[in-house]
């Protein structure tokens, strides 16, 4: 069946480039998503990207898609204490109804000061 | 704009009580959803809805029942408490490709 895999942990120093992983198995995934999540709080959709497009950037977030390789990266420019957290990658279900979604079991970053 | 809203956001409950986690949106979305969140785990799907009078299974709905009687409302039920239910859950709708999760309901099953 579908998965998403993700490195567990990333740990970074303040102001330098964040690189988190993904990799998915459904080659047929229309949407691919990150999620952020702070501790005790719900899913903040930060970015997503349609599975034709091979990059996307909104400010300090840079999402690359290797569609051959079924990679997924989310790059945090200039990262900040705040950014820390734990961070989803999600690819939409083929086949299944919009909003369907398999997750990765989350990388959480640390951002040391 | 309230967005997805969920009660309670704290539960404890005995083994074999039952108990219903309320979900509502005022975004008139036609599809919403039940995830369940587990300690180092992603996110996995309970059941979901692509609106009124409709909804299906997820990956891992037992012990569950969902319905859908209004667009806005899309309560989950749980029969029987079990402490394998113990866990954070998510509701979620969405429209297109973007898909907005509540706060999240703690739920702990004793």
């Amino acid at each position: 069946g579908e998965d998403v895999e993700q490195s567990l942990f990333l740990s970074v120093r303040e102001g330098d480039s964040s690189v988190i992983n993904c990799t998915y198995t459904d080659s047929s995934s229309t949407y691919l998503y990150w999620y952020k999540q702070e501790p005790g709080a719900g899913l903040q959709l930060l970015t997503y990207i349609f599975s034709n497009m091979d990059m996307k950037q909104d400010q300090r977030l840079t999402v690359l898609l290797n569609k051959k390789d079924k990679h997924l990266s989310l790059r945090i420019a200039d990262t900040q204490t705040g950014d820390s957290a734990i961070y989803f990658c999600a690819e939409s279900i083929t086949g299944g109804s919009q909003g369907n979604l398999i997750f990765g079991k989350g990388t959480k970053l640390s951002v040391k000061p | 704009n309230a967005g997805v809203t969920q009660t309670p956001k704290f539960q404890v409950l005995k083994t074999g009580q039952s108990m219903t986690l309320q979900c509502a949106q005022d975004m008139n979305h036609e599809y919403m959803s039940w995830y369940r969140q587990d300690p180092g785990m992603g996110l996995r799907l309970i059941h979901y809805s692509v609106g009124a009078g409709i909804t299906d299974q997820g990956e891992v709905p037992n012990g569950y029942n969902v319905s859908r009687s209004t667009t806005e409302d899309f309560p989950l039920r749980l029969l029987s408490a079990a402490p394998s239910q113990t866990s954070v859950y998510f509701c979620a709708s969405s429209t297109g490709n973007t898909i907005y999760f509540g706060e999240g309901s703690w739920l702990t099953v004793v």
